[in-house]
């Protein structure tokens, strides 16, 4: 079974600085998916960003990147100049490629984000 | 086009009562799957329905809890003989197919067993 770790249960950040939580995965897989979610207070489960294991490119959504290591199993989001909407838990997940019928979504237990004005 | 739809928002509900939750997908979506949040942790996955199928339930609890997603309305999740332990944020997430696509999470029902 696949597992997900977030080591760091809170981080914080000075606005407008970069930050980078972290994430690590274990599987036997090798074609997957990950993703990273936000969940601010109103406990809605925004999309942040997504990437496949096959691209070796690491996906870009605006400030938002990630540094994906295969190898390591290691799956970082990098938060550049952070505002003060970022705040907020933000969940790693892991999903199989979608055959057979497993699609779910595994999460790690979260990282609790607080920007500092 | 509107985004999933859950209801209710909040559900209180005293112990032995039963509990359900309603999940309508995004259009044109015909999978999907229920979580559960417990307090200051991640989701855990309940359960993956297609349309009048039940296609993994590994994560659904053996006993008082059931799901179905029926050819014409929402998917339900019901919690029968609620338990305080049952208290947790309970969400519906919808997708159109496999594939690399992230869910499209609802806003979750909150349920309080008191």
């Amino acid at each position: 079974a696949q597992t997900v770790t977030q080591s760091q249960p809170e981080m914080s950040v000075q606005e407008a600085e970069t930050v980078t939580l972290s994430c690590t995965y274990d599987t036997s897989e090798s074609d997957y998916y990950l993703f990273w979610y936000k969940q601010p207070p109103s406990r809605q489960m925004i999309l942040v960003i997504r990437q496949e294991a096959y691209k070796q490119q690491n996906a870009t959504e605006n400030r938002f990147s990630v540094n994906f290591q295969k190898a390591a199993k290691s799956f970082s989001l990098k938060i550049s100049d952070s505002q003060l909407g970022d705040a907020a838990m933000y969940f790693c997940a892991y999903r199989s490629p979608g055959n057979f019928g497993n699609e779910k979504l595994t999460f790690g237990t979260g990282t609790r984000l607080t920007i500092i004005p | 086009n509107a985004g999933v739809m859950q209801n209710p928002r909040h559900l209180v509900r005293r112990r032995g009562q039963e509990a359900r939750l309603r999940c309508s997908p995004m259009k044109g979506h015909s999978h999907v799957y229920w979580y559960r949040q417990l307090p200051e942790e991640g989701l855990k996955f309940m359960v993956y329905l297609q349309k009048e199928n039940i296609i993994d339930e590994s994560g659904m609890p053996k006993e008082r809890f059931s799901a179905e997603f029926p050819k014409e309305g929402p998917s339900i999740l019901r919690i029968q003989q609620v338990v305080r332990g049952d208290s947790a944020a309970y969400f519906c997430a919808s997708s159109p197919l496999t594939g690399p696509y992230g869910y499209t999470f609802g806003s979750g029902t909150r349920l309080t067993v008191v």
